[in-house]
């Protein structure tokens, strides 16, 4: 069955660095997503993507952050200059569109 | 007001019991729902999806979708601890646009 893989599944990284989370969608998906949940709360919207461009993103998405689908399979999240309450996990989730969601296992990022 | 209010629990119930979750919006684009079940640590897994308002069954669970009164249900019949979760609503825009609720912890105990 085809799923949405992420990688890592963990991070560590010392703050101020830069990270990038990786993300294979399914493969015939058109929309691609992603969100972040800081441990214990909800699922927050981070930002979406469609055809080649961001459609819509959050106000959490500032300008520390980037994405890009730097090939026909591959979507990243960037995230510059990490502070310590970037740490969450990140989720990424691909649709083909008018249709269900699906999401990978998600990248838990630590920050120290 | 929030796009979406789950009342987050903690719900705990014995096993065997019907469960009921339950979501409200605000949104009235949305056309779309879809009800995820998270396990602690782990990705957002599907569970149902419907479209507009009415009921949808797929084994244990119905999905139920009132527009009218922009209400969204889970039932879960015949409870199992396997279903000790988190469970989320997540209405959908035409321009897929997808909004969770804070989710709802659940515990069924054997």
């Amino acid at each position: 069955e085809p799923e949405v893989t992420q990688t890592p599944s963990h991070q560590v990284t010392q703050m101020g660095q830069e990270v990038i989370l990786r993300c294979v969608p399914i493969s015939n998906h058109l929309y691609f997503y992603w969100y972040r949940q800081i441990l214990g709360q909800k699922v927050e919207f981070l930002v979406s993507f469609y055809n080649n461009e961001i459609s819509e993103k959050s106000e959490i998405f500032d300008d520390q952050f980037s994405v890009e689908r730097p090939d026909g399979s591959n979507f990243t999240l960037k995230i510059r200059s990490t502070k310590l309450e970037d740490s969450a996990m990140y989720f990424c989730a691909s649709t083909e569109g008018n249709t269900e969601a699906f999401f990978g296992q998600g990248t838990r990022l630590t920050v120290v | 007001q929030k796009e979406v209010e789950q009342d987050p629990g903690p719900l705990s119930v014995p096993e065997g019991a019907i469960v009921s979750l339950n979501c409200t919006y605000s949104n009235s684009a949305f056309q779309y729902f879809m009800w995820y079940r998270q396990y602690s640590r782990k990705g957002p897994e599907l569970l149902m999806y419907t479209y507009s308002s009415g009921n949808k069954e797929d084994g244990r669970f119905t999905a139920q979708v009132d527009k009218s009164s922009k209400y969204i249900s889970l039932f879960i019949r015949d409870s199992q601890p396997s279903d000790s979760a988190t469970y989320l609503c997540a209405p959908r825009t035409p321009g897929n646009q997808f909004y969770f609720g804070t989710g709802t912890s659940l515990t069924v105990i054997p």
